[in-house]
């Protein structure tokens, strides 16, 4: 079974920092792009930032660019969310998933999601 | 940024009947050289993740059952359920991924009546 299982949420005080890891089983993880979302509580879905199968792209929303990194350790099978210069509209659980692959002898990745992993709770408050 | 707006926010359906969510988004998701639509639907139940229902617009997920289907064209789509079940209370999101940032609508909150 595909799994993604986060870590690292908690308690943070304003212009602090965190870093979210997600480990991944059940499939070649070298081989799919991995996002992360965040979910207020109570409110909608918004992506946070994407990174390829070999970690040399990487993207964002501008809500967290230059606060955000992404990151992956391929040998170990784990993505990574280090949040720096954290505020109050940063708190949310934060989703790791899986961008989807097309596979017609040419391997296409697209960026539709599944599976989620059951999130990891941060929350900036002082 | 691509903006999804879904319709309505929330909906009231009797078990058995017909549910219809609609999704627009402020510009295309159809890719015109390959005739795919860059929409992808989730349910959310309450306490749990999002769970990918449809992609392409209209291609059901593998083990999601056949009362879910969508629908659309370049900038407007829609998610049947067309016998609700009371499995079928959750929150549905829409989702594009024709570009970054990959947006979802605000989501729609589908009740038992």
């Amino acid at each position: 079974e595909d799994q993604l299982v986060e870590s690292g949420g908690g308690l943070v005080q304003p212009g602090g920092s965190l870093r979210l890891s997600c480990a991944a089983s059940g499939f070649t993880f070298d081989t799919y792009w991995m996002h992360w979302v965040r979910q207020v509580p109570g409110k909608g879905l918004v992506w946070v930032s994407r990174i390829n199968s070999d970690g040399t792209g990487t993207d964002y929303a501008d809500s967290v660019k230059g606060r955000f990194t992404i990151s992956r350790d391929n040998a170990e099978n784990t993505v990574f969310l280090q949040m720096n210069s954290l505020s109050a509209e940063d708190t949310a659980v934060y989703y790791c998933t899986r961008g989807a692959l097309e596979i017609f002898g040419l391997v296409t990745p697209h960026n539709w999601f599944d599976p989620w992993g059951q999130g990891t709770l941060v929350t900036v408050s002082s | 940024d691509i903006v999804m707006t879904q319709s309505p926010d929330s909906l009231a359906v009797s078990l058995g009947e017909r549910a219809t969510i609609n999704c627009k988004s402020s510009q295309t998701v159809l890719n015109s050289s390959t005739n795919k639509r860059y929409l992808a639907w989730y349910q959310q139940k309450p306490g749990q993740p999002p769970k990918l229902l449809i992609y392409w617009g209209s291609t059901r997920e593998s083990g999601v059952p056949d009362r879910f289907s969508g629908s659309g064209s370049g900038t407007d789509f829609t998610l049947t359920i067309s016998s609700l079940q009371a499995e079928d209370v959750a929150v549905y999101y829409c989702q594009q991924y024709y570009s970054a940032p990959y947006t979802f609508g605000q989501g729609t909150k589908l009740e038992i009546k």
